[in-house]
């Protein structure tokens, strides 16, 4: 057990709609990263907050945002949701962003029909 | 784009040492390599990293070469429960946003 939440674990919807993932890091963590892993595929880096301010941007949609909370814990939107973005979503935490070693929680599967 | 390069899957028996190799020739002189794994869609797991010396934990040890273009990671008793897909992570410390950038992997499968 890493110490990182995530939840849903698991979240089936349709294409067009909105959803909403969560993430709690670790206790004392400040920096909160963001992945997303297609089937058989890597890990893509989505986006990167630290101590509640947007700190690095990946491949990110527009159709995709994210925030960090003063208490820390991290909200991943996704909207008008495709087909294609059924995916892993994972989420990882460390304790600056100076520190590579993140902590990843066990992931929300989404599926879009 | 990710600077590694590592064998897709690799086999090893039970009870044996585990190599698992990774080229990373275009590396320069800040950027640490970094192993991690993931065990059938779970989160990944941290497990080592290093600049140039050897490094050992109680998971597994780092071999870096000295001219630092290749790397292996050793899992020197492997079990059923190393079965996962290892990542070889080749990142700047210099950066601003330490974002990991994942490549394909390798996939170790265990045999009993």
């Amino acid at each position: 057990d890493s110490g990182v939440t995530q939840t849903p674990k698991h979240l089936i919807t349709a294409t067009g709609q909105r959803v909403t993932l969560r993430c709690s890091p670790r206790s004392g963590d400040l920096s909160v990263y963001w992945y997303q892993q297609s089937l058989d595929q890597g890990l893509q880096f989505l986006i990167q907050y630290y101590n509640g301010e947007e700190r690095a941007k990946g491949n990110i949609l527009e159709r995709f945002s994210a925030q960090q909370f003063p208490d820390l814990h991290s909200e991943l939107n996704l909207s008008s949701l495709e087909l294609g973005d059924s995916a892993l979503y994972f989420c990882a935490s460390s304790t600056k962003t100076g520190k590579v070693e993140q902590f990843f929680g066990p992931g929300t599967r989404l599926t879009v029909l | 784009d990710a600077k590694t390069t590592q064998p897709p899957s690799m086999d090893c028996a039970e009870g044996r040492a585990a190599n698992l190799p990774c080229n990373h020739s275009t590396i320069s002189g800040n950027e640490y390599v970094y192993w991690y794994r993931q065990i059938h869609s779970q989160g990944p797991q941290y497990i080592i990293h290093g600049l140039k010396n050897n490094e050992t934990n109680e998971m597994a040890s780092l071999i870096i070469t000295e001219d630092r273009k290749s790397s292996t990671l050793i899992l020197p008793h492997a079990t059923l429960r190393d079965t996962a897909v290892y990542y070889c992570i080749v990142r700047s410390t210099a950066d601003s946003n330490y974002q990991l950038i994942w490549g394909a992997g390798t996939k170790l499968i265990i045999k009993p």
